[in-house]
């Protein structure tokens, strides 16, 4: 089945524990990236990934990392994670080298207190 | 950067009437305009995209409509369904970022 999978799905954490979401796609799809999403402001992108080793920010980038080593794999990295950063983030995969016709993935939920 | 308005943020529906939501963005190079719809506990899910290069495209009961000069689309479902009720995103792309909406809420009462 193809899919974009995340994980963990839900993950409670303190600040300052440096933490890694995981997102997996099995589509080959050479673009990749992550979305957090808050309440009245939609869905902002964090990062994007146009294909292995080429990435570039996205509207929201500050506080985050990410690498992508693997086509398959794209994961987000917070090093010292804050409260502003409790959030629901989703990661999202698409064939051609642009965010055309995503595959979004099930969503992480996160908590820094 | 891309900035893209969507209106309304809800919208109840009769079922079986029409139901249009609409957007607007500020960058004139974007050329890829899809619609999302989100169900409650799920990722979005695209439902219909529309490039620049088009002025209209449909889909059995959905349908997107581009104004490139007012910089402004639209989508429309028609004879909506009690399925269709869900969270609708408009999004602009100029190439490799994307921008969103900040998210309709659509009800369908029976």
């Amino acid at each position: 089945e193809a899919q974009v999978t995340q994980n963990p799905r839900y993950l409670i954490t303190v600040t300052g524990k440096k933490l890694t979401v995981t997102c997996s796609q099995n589509m080959n799809h050479e673009y990749m990236s992550w979305y957090r999403q808050d309440p009245g402001l939609g869905l902002r992108q964090i990062y994007y990934s146009m294909n292995v080793e080429v990435t570039d920010k996205g509207d929201v980038p500050e506080g985050y990392k990410v690498s992508r080593k693997e086509k398959r794999n794209f994961p987000l990295i917070l090093e010292s994670p804050s409260p502003n950063q409790t959030s629901l983030y989703f990661c999202a995969s698409s064939f051609a080298g642009g965010p055309y016709e995503q595959y979004f993935g099930p969503g992480t939920r996160l908590t820094v207190t | 950067g891309e900035n893209v308005e969507q209106h309304p943020s809800t919208l109840s529906v009769q079922e079986g009437d029409s139901a249009v939501i609409k957007c607007t963005y500020s960058d004139s190079a974007s050329n890829y305009f899809p619609w999302y719809k989100q169900e409650l506990g799920k990722g979005p899910q695209l439902i219909i995209d529309i490039r620049s290069n088009v002025g209209e495209k449909k889909d059995q009961r959905i349908a997107v409509t581009l104004n490139k000069t007012a910089k402004h689309f639209s989508l429309h479902i028609t004879e909506t369904q009690p399925e269709d009720s869900a969270v609708y995103f408009c999004a602009a792309s100029n190439d490799y970022k994307l921008s969103f909406g900040a998210g309709t809420t659509v009800t369908v009462r029976a």
